[in-house]
């Protein structure tokens, strides 16, 4: 089983649309967690760090379930600038593969 | 403030040849990274550094080398290039592990390397 797994993806959706990612990890003993964003042929950047209370941010919101570990990411009210590849990483520096997004006029 | 710099971005190789990845960084972080990333397989760590004088191995660490002689400075080495490592490659770096920002990594744009 890999380390860190998240939805395969894409995920086509309409503008406005709400759409959530999931992400699920190996290691009971991970600390850390974020997500990152990925636009195409760019570099990976951070999008939010995903504490255990769950954290907003804007229209992106977190969500930490250590019982199953898994994270999760929602937007809402997708924008065609939400369009990326979604990364999970968790502590220290582990990358999924990440889910590709794109949102459609 | 530059944040972490990779040359070249693009590099056409033989079988075989050799070539240095370079990556540096001006934020003063100890952590620095190499990742290569190929189409459906996200980001896979080869090698890392906690401090200078210090390397270790990531996940797929073999057929490249790596040295930390600075904390600014953080090259990649491909000894005898093979088709294989056809991919884009990352350099990263970030704050100490026991530091409140522990967990961003700042990323270079990217290394585009094509092995024929």
């Amino acid at each position: 089983r890999k380390e860190v797994e998240q939805d395969p993806g894409p995920f086509n959706v309409p503008e406005g649309a709400t759409v959530a990612f999931n992400c699920t990890y190996s290691n009971s003993a991970s600390q850390s967690f974020f997500w990152y964003r990925q636009d195409c042929r760019k570099e990976p950047k951070l999008l939010m760090s995903v504490y255990s209370s769950g954290n907003e941010d804007g229209r992106f919101t977190a969500q930490l379930n250590r019982a199953s570990q898994y994270i999760s990411l929602l937007i809402r009210d997708s924008k065609l600038s939400d369009s990326a590849t979604y990364l999970c990483v968790v502590t220290n520096f582990v990358f999924g593969p990440g889910t590709r997004l794109s949102v459609l006029p | 403030n530059a944040g972490v710099t990779q040359t070249p971005k693009f590099q056409v190789l033989k079988t075989g040849q050799s070539m240095t990845l370079q990556c540096a960084q001006d934020m003063n972080h100890e952590y620095m990274s190499w990742y290569r990333q190929d189409p459906g397989m996200g980001l896979r760590l080869i090698h890392y550094s906690v401090g200078a004088g210090i390397t270790d191995q990531g996940e797929v660490p073999n057929g490249y080398n790596v040295s930390r002689s600075t904390t600014e400075d953080f090259p990649l080495r491909l000894l005898s290039a093979a088709p294989s490592q056809t991919s884009v490659y990352f350099c990263a770096s970030s704050y100490p592990r026991d530091s409140p920002n522990t967990g961003e990594l700042f990323f270079g744009e990217g290394s585009r390397l094509t092995v024929l």
